[in-house]
């Protein structure tokens, strides 16, 4: 079956440590999001690629860095400048081929600080 | 920056019961409308989505929505609910005023009472 793969499902980090969420899809889509979500706030996104060796600041990208080397494949780094990373990290993905498309979300994965 | 506007925080409602959860958009051009559903710890779920032609748009578990132009509404409806369906519910736009990304509303978490 076609989705979405995050992992890990849960994930700690320690003082000043950078750490690296992974996401893979085989939709063969286009475009990939990186979304923040913390109680009571509903979604934020963080990191958008339309194209591979593409991508764009959200609205919360400070403390955040993302790569797309390959299509299938958009892992974000929550860096030791995010000072706040405890959340739910949701990665989705849609086809580019047209606006009205849906975005498809992963299972995400939840950062605590140590 | 454009918002989605879920007015209710929290629905609690008893089963077999029916339920409206609401939204509105801000945007003077067509856009385009969608509701998911999130259980906890997972990702977000496509129940519906409106693009054109019939204001009135079914989903997945029994669940409907109609658009509303003049209003700028898009609420999302079941006529009778199930223990199941508790879970938080999230409003998403794209398009128009929105731009191409999507903007998610904050959300409304659905109790479903015995």
């Amino acid at each position: 079956d076609g989705g979405i793969t995050q992992s890990p499902k849960y994930l700690f980090r320690k003082e000043g440590q950078n750490v690296t969420l992974s996401c893979e899809q085989n939709l063969n889509h286009d475009a990939m999001y990186w979304y923040r979500q913390d109680p009571g706030q509903g979604l934020r996104l963080i990191y958008y690629s339309q194209i591979v060796n593409d991508f764009q600041k959200g609205d919360i990208a400070e403390g955040y860095s993302v790569s797309r080397e390959k299509k299938e494949s958009f892992p974000l780094t929550v860096t030791s400048a995010q000072k706040n990373p405890t959340a739910f990290y949701l990665c989705a993905s849609r086809t580019g081929s047209g606006r009205g498309q849906p975005q498809h979300f992963g299972d995400g994965t939840r950062l605590s600080i140590l | 920056a454009q918002s989605v506007t879920q007015l209710d925080s929290q629905v609690p409602v008893f089963e077999e019961a029916p339920v409206e959860l609401r939204c509105n958009y801000s945007s003077s051009v067509s856009v385009y409308l969608f509701w998911y559903v999130q259980y906890p710890n997972q990702g977000l779920q496509l129940l519906l989505k409106y693009l054109s032609g019939s204001t009135l748009v079914k989903g997945i578990n029994g669940f409907e929505a109609e658009f509303n132009k003049s209003q700028t509404s898009f609420h999302l409806r079941k006529p009778s609910v199930h223990i199941s369906d508790t879970a938080e519910y999230f409003c998403a736009v794209s398009g128009g005023n929105y731009g191409q990304n999507f903007v998610f509303g904050p959300g409304t978490r659905l109790s479903v009472l015995p």
